[in-house]
């Protein structure tokens, strides 16, 4: 297996522009999350999907972020338009449901973003 | 959801075992405490989870108090290959049923040789 892969790996963009950030999970797995990490806020989680449902956005930052999943192997982070307050790791992860209580997320290896 | 606390840094010679604490006093009875390791430049890998007994596999030991309110991550014998950021994470179970996982800032640990 892959693993979860992303790209690009990295983005230098100028303020204003618009970003778009790629994910493609393990196959077969039904959940799939967007992460951010910076040095001041560490790593934080902005959405989540199930069977490619948006199922918590409540750590999307603002408007100006998006997120979609038209598939199951498939997801996209949109900035538009970006800012320099922007710039970050940005991860995307994958797990499979399980019936026990737990399931562990894999991380792919992130797409670093820099906006100018 | 339960609140964490870790140093945010450790040293530990390499071939030394290596205990990270980790404090979770608010945990409730259905939370699991778990932990992650970030390599500098790479994603949060998973390493080992536990309930109530404490917990063994290939990469770690995981030892949690009889109150729960506190955990210790162990690695047995350190190599540089261990040095990272590792998260020490309480589940939270939301309305959908999905354990929604929250980083805090974790603990730096240095492996020096």
């Amino acid at each position: 297996d892959a693993g979860v892969i992303q790209s690009p790996r990295h983005e230098v963009t100028e303020m204003g522009q618009e970003v778009t950030l790629r994910c493609k999970p393990i196959s077969g797995h039904d959940y799939l999350f967007w992460y951010r990490q910076t040095m001041m806020r560490g790593l934080e989680l902005l959405i989540y999907f199930n069977n490619n449902v948006p199922i918590d956005d409540s750590g999307m930052p603002e408007d100006r972020f998006s997120a979609k999943m038209p598939n199951a192997s498939f997801s996209t982070l949109k900035i538009q338009p970006s800012e320099p307050r922007d710039s970050a790791v940005y991860f995307c992860a994958s797990s499979l449901q399980r019936r026990s209580s737990y399931n562990e997320q894999f991380f792919g290896p992130g797409t670093r973003l820099t906006v100018l | 959801d339960a609140k964490t606390t870790q140093p945010p840094s450790m040293d530990c010679a390499e071939g030394r075992a290596a205990n990270l604490p980790c404090n979770h006093s608010t945990i409730s009875g259905n939370e699991y405490v778990y932990w992650y390791r970030q390599i500098h430049s790479q994603g949060p890998q998973y390493i080992i989870h536990g309930l109530k007994n404490n917990e063994t596999n290939e990469m770690a030991s995981l030892i949690i108090t009889e109150d729960r309110k506190s955990s210790t991550l162990i690695l047995p014998h350190a190599t540089l290959r261990d040095t990272a950021v590792y998260y020490c994470i309480v589940r939270s179970l939301n309305s959908g049923g999905y354990q929604k996982v929250t980083f805090g800032i974790g603990t730096k640990l240095q492996v020096i040789p």
